[in-house]
Formats: C-alpha cells, sequence, structure tokens
C-alpha cells in the first residue's frame, strides 16, 4: 500500500464549477501537507501548504486537513479553464528532508 | 531570481548505457532534492543533498547516484540504464531543506531509454 493515495482522474468540470480533489494517506506522522500544480511540460509549482487540521483559504483555493480521517483536501471554487493541470498532494514529517507526493489527479476545466 | 535549471531538457539513450543529468538551483539555496516523475508510480523521492551531503534517500537502487558541488550544483547519475529508467527526472531547490520549506522544482530532463 502507498503512503499517499490520490485518484488519478482525469476529472473534467465545466468552467465555473467547484473542484474538489483529494488524497488519503497512511502514515500518521505527517505533519506538513501541500499542494502543488503541473502544467504539462513543466515542473510542479507550490499552491498551498498547511500543518494543522482545519482550512486554509488563498483566493480560489482552499486547503483542508483532516488528520483524525487521515484525509487531505483542496477545492477550487469558480474553476478556470487556465487552471487544467495535473494537482499533486505532498507530505513530509518533521526532522526529514523528504516529500512523499501523490500521483497527481490531471484535472481539465471546459470552457 | 533566476528559477531552478536543469540540463539537458531531453536525452535519447539505449539500454546499458549510463546518463548525467545536471541540476543549478535557485541563488542562495544550499538543498537540492531530486525526484523520479512516471505515469505510474507519480513523483518519487530519489534523494536530497546539503552543503555537498546526502541527507536522505529514496528506495531506489545503487544504479541512481548524485552529488552535490561547493556552488550547490548538482548532478545525478544513473549507471547501466534499463527501459524502467524512463521517466521525467525533477530537481527542487530549496534555502535548507527543512520539511516546511517551499521546494521550486526545475522543468525537468525527460529521459527516454531505447
Amino acid at each position: 500500500q502507498k503512503e499517499v493515495e490520490q485518484d488519478p482522474g482525469p476529472l473534467s468540470v465545466p468552467e465555473g464549477a467547484i473542484v474538489s480533489l483529494n488524497c488519503t494517506y497512511s502514515n500518521s506522522a505527517f505533519q506538513y501537507f501541500m499542494w502543488y500544480r503541473q502544467y504539462s511540460r513543466k515542473g510542479p509549482e507550490l499552491l498551498m501548504y498547511t500543518y494543522s487540521s482545519g482550512n486554509k483559504e488563498d483566493g480560489r483555493f482552499t486547503a483542508q486537513v483532516d488528520k483524525s480521517s487521515k484525509y487531505i483536501s483542496l477545492f477550487i471554487r469558480d474553476s478556470q479553464p487556465s487552471d487544467s493541470a495535473t494537482y499533486l498532494c505532498a507530505m513530509s514529517r518533521p526532522g526529514t528532508y523528504k516529500y512523499i507526493f501523490g500521483t497527481g489527479t490531471r484535472l481539465k476545466v471546459l470552457a | 531570481k533566476a528559477g531552478v535549471t536543469q540540463t539537458p531538457r531531453y536525452l535519447i539513450k539505449t539500454r546499458g548505457q549510463q546518463v548525467t543529468l545536471s541540476c543549478s538551483p535557485i541563488s542562495g539555496h544550499r538543498s537540492v532534492s531530486w525526484y523520479q516523475q512516471t505515469p505510474g508510480q507519480g513523483l518519487q523521492f530519489l534523494f536530497e543533498y546539503f552543503s555537498e551531503t546526502q541527507r536522505n534517500k529514496g528506495n531506489f537502487p545503487g544504479r541512481f547516484s548524485g552529488r552535490q558541488f561547493s556552488n550547490s550544483r548538482s548532478e545525478m547519475n544513473v549507471s547501466t540504464l534499463e527501459l524502467g529508467d524512463s521517466a521525467l527526472y525533477l530537481c527542487a531547490s530549496s534555502t535548507q531543506g527543512g520539511a516546511l520549506e517551499t521546494q521550486y522544482f526545475g522543468p525537468g530532463t525527460r529521459l527516454l531509454v531505447l
């Protein structure tokens, strides 16, 4: 079983929809949670990070962490065609220098 | 500031050959991490270097090795290439490499092994 599980999609939604992307994890030692966005032929770029349970909002993006369920989510409001990309969750634990990534969910927002 | 640069961007090799990939981190960043990205496995951690020392290593065979120079530039070497090594190899840099630090990724080197 992988430490981090993420549905690969693809996920197609109409423009303006609310998108929900999710990851589950098995290692309760993970304390830091991140979401990256990767456009085709580019490296991943950090969207959001959080290290506590609850919600964190940044513009149209909201990251949610539920440590008791070992479940994290990224919500995108008013999705735009420019949001079409692969979204990767990543996690790490204190004292390490490595991130564990999910396989990524491919999102397509249709105009 | 210039971003993370990786060279070459594309490579084609045959089985049994070896390859060296290069990564130049953002100026001032001392931590460099390497990842392998494939459609089936996603991003998998290879190793992380800080001040020329490898601090952490992923679960890859010894054919995968790396090093870091005093100017923080890093190289990754894969010997005796196998078909399964075809992937996008990404490097990421950060200031100190701590768990909460933002990692900045380069565009990657796409390796195809024939």
